[in-house]
């Protein structure tokens, strides 16, 4: 069965310092995508970042990064220059072709501090 | 363009009683999810619809049902409601254009169901 575990419940961040997020995942499948995503307090989630599996690099948005190790099933997010407003949970999300439907990690939230 | 509508935002029902909850798209898009998110649970998915279809459903008891009408909006329903089934219920939304449903999903700001 394809999961998604992500290790760390909670994370703490000074402002303009950098975190990284971690996520794995098991799939036995090859085309599948893999997301981050945030939901701040007020609870509408906002994707951060979508990496296809096929392509080799690393999917980057603004201060928002990826680092994509395939063979090891990990798929961590790097937060730089940190913000108070990125203060929310993060949600790593993984979906394979055929499914329709997306498989969530339990969440990390993330606390900015000033 | 507007985002994914969510009616009602907040809701209160009693134990045995039904209740639909309501899910505007995006415009244009085609692809509707359902997910129900608990404290304990997670975000677990509950079902998918694509013009009217539905191509995919969690495991969830038959209590649980969803539709989708030709405007692409989408209702889910939940009979007989347990204390269990209190959650926030969040429709994500999706062009429906990639090859098997792997286009990024688009969260509406859910609705918050109490059951006491």
């Amino acid at each position: 069965a394809q999961t998604v575990t992500q290790s760390q419940p909670e994370m703490s961040v000074q402002e303009a310092e950098t975190v990284t997020l971690s996520c794995t995942y098991d799939t036995s499948e090859s085309d599948y995508y893999l997301f981050w995503y945030k939901q701040p307090p007020s609870r509408q989630m906002i994707l951060v970042i979508r990496q296809e599996a096929y392509k080799q690099q690393n999917a980057t948005e603004n201060r928002f990064s990826v680092n994509f190790q395939k063979a090891a099933k990990s798929f961590s997010l790097k937060i730089s220059d940190s913000q108070l407003g990125d203060a929310a949970m993060y949600f790593c999300a993984y979906i394979y072709k055929g499914t329709y439907k997306y498989i969530f990690g339990t969440g990390t939230r993330l606390k900015v501090l000033a | 363009k507007a985002g994914v509508t969510q009616t009602p935002r907040y809701l209160i029902k009693t134990r045995g009683q039904q209740v639909t909850l309501s899910c505007s798209p995006i415009s244009g898009h085609r692809s509707v999810s359902w997910y129900q998110q608990t404290p304990g649970q997670g975000l677990q998915f509950l079902f998918e619809y694509f013009s009217e279809t539905q191509r995919n459903k969690g495991n969830f008891p038959g209590r649980f049902s969803g539709r989708q009408f030709s405007n692409s909006r989408s209702e889910m329903n939940v009979s007989t409601l347990e204390l269990g089934d209190s959650a926030l219920y969040l429709c994500a939304s999706s062009p429906g254009v990639l090859a098997g449903g792997t286009d990024t999903q688009y969260f509406g700001p859910g609705t918050r169901l109490t059951v006491l």
